[in-house]
């Protein structure tokens, strides 16, 4: 089945950009999803890219997606405090999702 | 609601004890998840259902861990003569399975304490 890898943790100045990094392993995902989760808080959708792309721009957000190493990235521009929280990628394959242990993004001011 | 809900949202139960945790999922969609959460953790898949068909159950962690769908709805996850290390919070996820966007929606999440 589908395996999706992350780094564990990643730290970063206020105002800098943050990039988080995701591997997979099914070539047939179709959509690939970044989740954000606050400290003692759900899940929610961040953003997602469908495969037929290599780059989504929404706001201080860019997804890049190489589908040919099958890597994912997130890159948080101006970094806020309140960006800290656990980010999760997610790998879509015929409705199944499958994700990754998550990464903590940790902005210090 | 609109949500996916859970309850109950917290759980104390002692060592040995069976626990049923409830998931509501958003009405309409087809696929649900349980997933486990330790504390400052990743998510630990458990089970999937997907409409009618079999269950993916290969992340349930012992026999003691099941998992129920009745009607293509309301899901229950049991634990059986709970122990200290299944302390976690389980969240429960729903998503539709065709179409544009298959984001999963999660619920609050249980946490379960085992003392």
């Amino acid at each position: 089945g589908e395996d999706v890898e992350q780094s564990l943790f990643l730290s970063v100045r206020e105002g800098d950009s943050s990039v988080i990094n995701c591997t997979y392993t099914d070539s047939s995902s179709t959509y690939l999803y970044w989740y954000k989760q606050e400290p003692g808080a759900g899940l929610q959708l961040l953003t997602y890219i469908f495969s037929n792309m290599d780059m989504k721009q929404d706001q201080r957000l860019t997804v890049l997606l190489n589908k040919k190493d099958k890597h994912l990235s997130l890159r948080i521009a101006d970094t806020q405090t309140g960006d800290s929280a656990i980010y999760f990628c997610a790998a879509t394959n015929a409705g199944k999702s499958t994700f990754g242990d998550g990464t903590t993004l940790t902005v210090k001011p | 609601g609109a949500g996916v809900s859970q309850s109950p949202s917290n759980k104390v139960t002692e060592k040995g004890k069976d626990v049923e945790l409830r998931c509501d999922p958003i009405s309409g969609h087809t696929a649900l998840y349980w997933y486990r959460q330790s504390l400052g953790q990743g998510l630990e898949f458990l089970i999937y259902f997907q409409g009618n068909s079999a269950p993916d159950k290969s992340g349930l962690p012992s026999d003691r861990f099941s998992a129920e769908r009745t009607g293509g709805s309301v899901s229950t996850l049991t634990i059986q003569r709970t122990q200290q290390e299944d302390s976690a919070v389980y969240l429960c996820a729903s998503s539709f399975r065709e179409g544009a966007n298959t984001e999963a929606f999660f619920g609050q999440g249980t946490r379960l304490t085992v003392v």
